[in-house]
């Protein structure tokens, strides 16, 4: 079993659009949670870090329900550069390295 | 602020040969990774320094590859010899060394290709 698991789309939705992403991780013991998002054939660029009591910005707004360990990533009135592989993220503070998901790809048609 | 920088851009080289890549972190940044994605995978974690010791290098694939970051500031990483399944993409990416704060910032990568 993957330690992050993501369904990979692609999600294919209109401008305007509400789309959802959601993401398992397996150790308990992870501390910190981020989405990433990668452009094809770019790095990988923080997004947002994901805070128990959820956050928003802008458009863009993450939950993280540790009981479940489940995070979500919400992105409300998409746009056509919302179109890009988000890349769920965690931390293990014990060993500082982050463990990412196999990414979900999001297109955005006019 | 510049931002962590990687050179090469690119790699192609044969089965057996040595490649060396290199990563600047952003000035200040005390914490230095390597990632690798080879295709169809995650990315995954190489290893980690602060300053020049090796924190964790728990990815790191086998012998064949060699890390260092000699006086804190650049890391290279070295592939010696190479072989095809080491194709990938491989990041750098670094972060301040301040408490609860864990944000990494990456690097454009180097594209490996072994033939």
């Amino acid at each position: 079993r993957k330690e992050v698991e993501q369904d990979p789309g692609p999600f294919n939705v209109p401008e305007g659009a509400t789309v959802a992403f959601n993401c398992t991780y397996s150790n308990s013991a992870s501390q910190s949670f981020f989405w990433y998002r990668q452009d094809c054939r770019k790095e990988p660029k923080l997004l947002m870090s994901v805070y128990s009591s959820g956050n928003e910005d802008g458009r863009f707004t993450a939950q993280l329900n540790r009981a479940s360990q489940y995070i979500s990533l919400l992105i409300r009135d998409s746009k056509l550069s919302d179109s890009a592989t988000y890349l769920c993220v965690v931390n293990e503070r014990r060993t500082d390295k982050l463990i990412f998901g196999t990414g979900t790809r999001l297109q955005v048609f006019p | 602020e510049a931002g962590v920088t990687q050179f090469p851009s690119h790699s192609v080289i044969e089965k057996g040969q040595t490649v060396t890549l290199r990563c600047d972190p952003i000035s200040g940044h005390d914490n230095l990774y390597w990632y690798r994605r080879v295709m169809g995978k995650e990315i995954k974690f190489l290893l980690h320094f602060v300053k020049e010791s090796k924190q964790d290098e728990s990815g790191m694939p086998n012998n064949r590859f060699l890390a260092e970051r000699t006086g804190g500031t650049y890391s290279t990483l070295k592939v010696q010899p190479a072989e095809l399944e080491d194709s990938g993409v491989y990041f750098c990416a670094s972060s301040r060394m301040a408490e609860g704060t864990y944000e990494q910032y990456f690097g454009p990568g180097t594209r490996l290709t072994v033939t």
